[in-house]
């Protein structure tokens, strides 16, 4: 079974530029969540999407949105980038979105600078 | 939020020898999850454990929620088991939807 797959790895962008990252989840998996990680900050959530919908998000401006595709892939974008937003940014995906009884899987992530 | 804080920070070993790292927080959680960064920034899930005790090899964690903490111990170290560990606490806060909380990291460092 194929894991959550995260495209691209690297991408070089520069400030005001705006970004798309993309999300494959495990196949048969609904939820997929965002995660932020940068030196300072560690790892903060984003949102997360189920079947389509936005369950949850975190505080983040609104810069920061998302969707998700009837096959569950998942696509983020920034817009407007600043030179705080280099980060690593990491995908899970899950069956059901609720870790509270299930594990979530992480995709190795697509690392962001801007310039 | 819920303050989730991970210790030591950084920990050096030499092959062969065993770790313990801890993770306390400071709310009642629904769940908690223990994670490895490998180099190349994947965070693989090692342990999902809300109480008691798990093993898997050389690694076992435990959870005493009504303390708030947890264990993760490391036997055996070899250089493979570097990298950073994370915990996360999933939290329901007034409704359905929940979340994960990440501590900070222990950075794990096995020499040969």
């Amino acid at each position: 079974k194929a894991g959550v797959t995260q495209t691209p790895r690297y991408l070089i962008k520069t400030r005001g530029q705006q970004v798309t990252l993309s999300c494959s989840p495990i196949s048969g998996h609904r939820s997929v969540s965002w995660y932020q990680q940068t030196p300072g900050q560690g790892l903060q959530f984003l949102f997360e999407y189920f079947s389509e919908t936005q369950r949850n998000k975190g505080n983040f401006p609104g810069r920061f949105s998302g969707r998700q595709f009837s096959n569950s892939r998942s696509e983020m974008n920034v817009s407007t980038l600043e030179l705080g937003d280099s980060a690593l940014y990491l995908c899970a995906s899950s069956a059901l979105g609720t870790a509270a009884n299930e594990k979530l899987f992480f995709g190795s992530g697509t690392q962001l600078s801007v310039l | 939020g819920i303050q989730v804080e991970q210790s030591p920070p950084d920990l050096i070993l030499q092959e062969g020898a065993n770790s313990t790292l801890r993770c306390n927080f400071s709310d009642s959680v629904n769940n908690l999850q223990w994670f490895h960064q490998n180099p190349w920034g994947q965070l693989i899930n090692l342990f999902y454990i809300p109480s008691g005790t798990k093993q898997n090899g050389r690694l076992s964690a435990t959870t005493v929620a009504t303390e708030r903490y947890s264990l993760l111990y490391i036997s055996s170290s070899q250089t493979t088991d570097s990298g950073v560990y994370f915990c996360a606490v999933w939290v329901y806060r007034g409704s359905t939807l929940g979340r994960l909380y990440f501590g900070r990291g222990t950075q794990l460092t096995v020499w040969p």
